[in-house]
């Protein structure tokens, strides 16, 4: 699986956007990019995934570099519930089935 | 729908004790996942299996078994636990199709081993 590389740690207001970095210099043309969170003491939760266009859902946006070396999670307003560490994950489209999670960005939202 | 559910959540074992953490899934999904959670090491695959009969070794399988019991559940076992163990079990199922990529998780099993 390719390796992603995000911050550490990051701060946002509460009801403020979001914007949480990602990137993936050596991803391949049949890679996935897929975002999950883990919120304390909970088991990691999937938030969103695509491949070459922006994505939207409930929980948030996907903004997919054009040439897919980068991407950015959109959350649109903060809340309090979104602090969580926020992992980016390649997935080969038919790969291996495993996840392979890096050290993700722990996201601290203040009140 | 309660997704998936692991138990127990917390679990304390001496060295050399044995025990089965329990994880069923309600979704009807294919397959399951056994992952294992380390400060600074991020989650390893211990065990997966891609459907009911199967079961094939992840990462990091030594010192632990799995068996699929059916399609809801999947069972890992410690034979005979080490302090290495210590750490926070979570179990995965994901579907077969379109959505296959997405893995759902359990709240986990914190084990302490003494």
């Amino acid at each position: 699986d390719a390796k992603t590389t995000q911050p550490n740690s990051m701060e946002s207001n509460e009801e403020e956007p979001v914007h949480l970095p990602c990137n993936h210099s050596t991803i391949s043309g049949t890679d996935y990019i897929h975002w999950y969170r883990q919120l304390p003491s909970q088991g990691p939760e999937y938030v969103i995934h695509g491949l070459t266009s922006n994505v939207n859902n409930r929980m948030a946006s996907l903004a997919i570099a054009e040439d897919r070396k980068s991407s950015t999670l959109i959350l649109h307003r903060a809340t309090l519930r979104d602090a969580a560490v926020y992992y980016c994950i390649l997935r080969q489209r038919g790969g291996s089935e495993k996840l392979v999670f890096g050290k993700g960005t722990k996201l601290t939202v203040n009140p | 729908n309660a997704g998936v559910t692991q138990t127990p959540k917390f679990q304390v074992l001496k060295t050399g004790q044995s025990m089965t953490l329990q994880c069923a899934q309600d979704m009807n999904h294919n397959s399951m996942y056994w992952y294992r959670q380390d400060p600074g090491m991020g989650l390893r695959l211990i065990y997966y299996s891609a459907s009911e009969g199967t079961t094939d070794k992840g990462e990091v399988p030594n010192g632990y078994n799995v068996s699929r019991l059916n399609k809801r559940e999947f069972s890992l076992r410690l034979e005979s636990a080490a302090p290495s163990q210590t750490s926070v079990y979570l179990c995965a199922s994901s579907p077969l199709g379109m959505d296959k990529n997405i893995q759902y998780f359990g709240a986990g099993t914190r084990l302490s081993v003494l």
